[in-house]
């Protein structure tokens, strides 16, 4: 089955505990991105990939890593998590980066 | 800046209504506009894409049409039923940008 996985689905942990959030696809895409979701805020792209070892900064990237070793994983790394990042996160992936997007099921993070 | 703006905001129906939701966008310059499902707490299910040289996308009883002079698009629903309950959410699509924008969503309750 085509899909976007994310892992872990939830995740409570305190200020200053490096943690990734891991993303895979299976659709051979070349295009990954990560999407923040808040309250009042709607869904902002943190940073994108056009391609292995392509990675740009989204509207939201301070605070956030990103690295693109292989074409089907793109984990989110958060070195030093502060309780403003508590969030849900969302990975999304398309064949490029103009075409149709399909997203993961989504990350609850609680930072304390 | 690409900006998006869904109307209504909420909305609350008997089900077998036939239902327009409605979503305008600044930047007409887009590539493509996907329409989306988000159920509570959960990811986004895409549900319709249309190409910007598209008048119109059918998908079942979904049916979505752009009108990328005047920045509008529009996903109509008929005969709702309960399962058709969720947030519905407009992205439009511009290579300038290389990210989805997002409308902050329409909300449809749909009561038996």
């Amino acid at each position: 089955e085509a899909q976007v996985t994310q892992n872990p689905r939830y995740l409570i942990t305190v200020t200053g505990k490096k943690l990734t959030v891991t993303c895979s696809q299976n659709m051979n895409h070349e295009y990954m991105s990560w999407y923040r979701q808040d309250p009042g805020l709607g869904l902002r792209q943190i940073y994108y990939s056009m391609n292995v070892e392509v990675t740009d900064k989204g509207d939201v990237p301070e605070g956030y890593k990103v690295s693109r070793k292989e074409k089907r994983n793109f984990p989110l790394i958060l070195e030093s998590p502060s309780p403003n990042q508590t969030s849900l996160y969302f990975c999304a992936s398309s064949r490029q980066g103009l075409g149709e997007q399909y997203f993961g099921p989504g990350t609850r993070l609680t930072v304390t | 800046k690409q900006e998006v703006t869904q109307i209504p905001a909420a909305l609350s129906v008997p089900e077998g209504e036939n239902l327009v939701l409605n979503c305008s966008f600044t930047d007409s310059a887009i590539y493509n506009l996907q329409w989306f499902r988000q159920d509570p707490g959960k990811g986004l299910t895409s549900l319709l894409l249309i190409q910007s040289s598209q008048r119109e996308q059918t998908s079942g009883r979904l049916n979505a049409s752009l009108d990328k002079s005047s920045g509008r698009s529009t996903l109509y629903i008929a005969a709702s039923q309960p399962g058709d309950s969720a947030t519905y959410l407009c992205a439009p699509n511009s290579g300038g940008y290389n990210k989805l924008i997002f409308g902050a969503g329409t909300r449809l309750a749909v009561h038996p």
